[in-house]
């Protein structure tokens, strides 16, 4: 399968703790998109990356966030000193920077802060 | 600035009835529309989209027509199945906005045999 990949698919953490997620887009794909959702919410833009560089921040993206793609391929998103309302599904997607309205996403990690 | 409000939910209907889950929306520039579905357990997926004014999206016997008049892009089907169960979003990707997508809230549908 060459869809987008997110690990872990659910993570449950204590308050306080650093969590940190993986998204893997699709191969040629030179966007990658970061969203949260809520229950009974659509999501939420958070962050987007063209190669390495991240080109736009939503004011979602609080302090304790901070994304990363090092070498234009996977992504990483680490919330710092979790907390309750941090409790999300948090999805990734990725596109080309030439079709940037047809977005793929993957199935999305669940966090639970407890 | 730019926002989706979608009919709440959640909607049940008979198989082989008339769906039609209404979407407007705001934007500043010009935006493209989306419908996405969600099924149980699964990721979002593209179900539809029209890019200008007047555009019909179509797609697995649904379809939504861009208005620009009415900023809507209702999601119609003739004859929803028990599989069409899933959640709806309407979304909108504004190229003024850095392309960005915008949800709505979502519509939970469910289809009885």
């Amino acid at each position: 399968d060459t869809g987008v990949s997110q690990d872990p698919r659910h993570k449950i953490t204590k308050r306080g703790q650093n969590v940190t997620f993986r998204c893997d887009p699709i191969s040629e794909h030179n966007r990658l998109y970061w969203y949260r959702q809520t229950l009974g919410q659509g999501p939420e833009f958070l962050t987007y990356f063209q190669n390495e560089a991240q080109l736009e921040k939503s004011r979602l993206l609080s302090d304790r966030f901070s994304a990363e793609r090092p070498k234009g391929s996977f992504s990483t998103l680490e919330i710092q000193r979790t907390e309750q309302g941090d409790s999300a599904m948090y999805l990734c997607a990725s596109s080309l920077a030439t079709d940037t309205d047809t977005q793929y996403f993957g199935p999305g990690t669940r966090l639970t802060v407890l | 600035g730019d926002s989706v409000t979608q009919m709440e939910g959640p909607v049940t209907l008979s198989e082989e009835a008339f769906l039609t889950i209404n979407c407007t929306y705001t934007a500043t520039g010009y935006p493209s529309l989306f419908w996405y579905v969600q099924y149980p357990g699964e990721g979002l997926q593209l179900l539809l989209k029209a890019t200008k004014a007047d555009d019909k999206g179509s797609n697995k016997g649904f379809e939504a027509t861009y208005r620009k008049e009415t900023t809507s892009f209702h999601l119609e089907k003739g004859s929803v199945q028990v599989s069409d169960s899933a959640v709806y979003f309407c979304a909108l990707s504004d190229r003024g906005t850095g392309n960005q997508f915008y949800f709505g809230t979502g519509t939970s549908l469910t289809v009885i045999p």
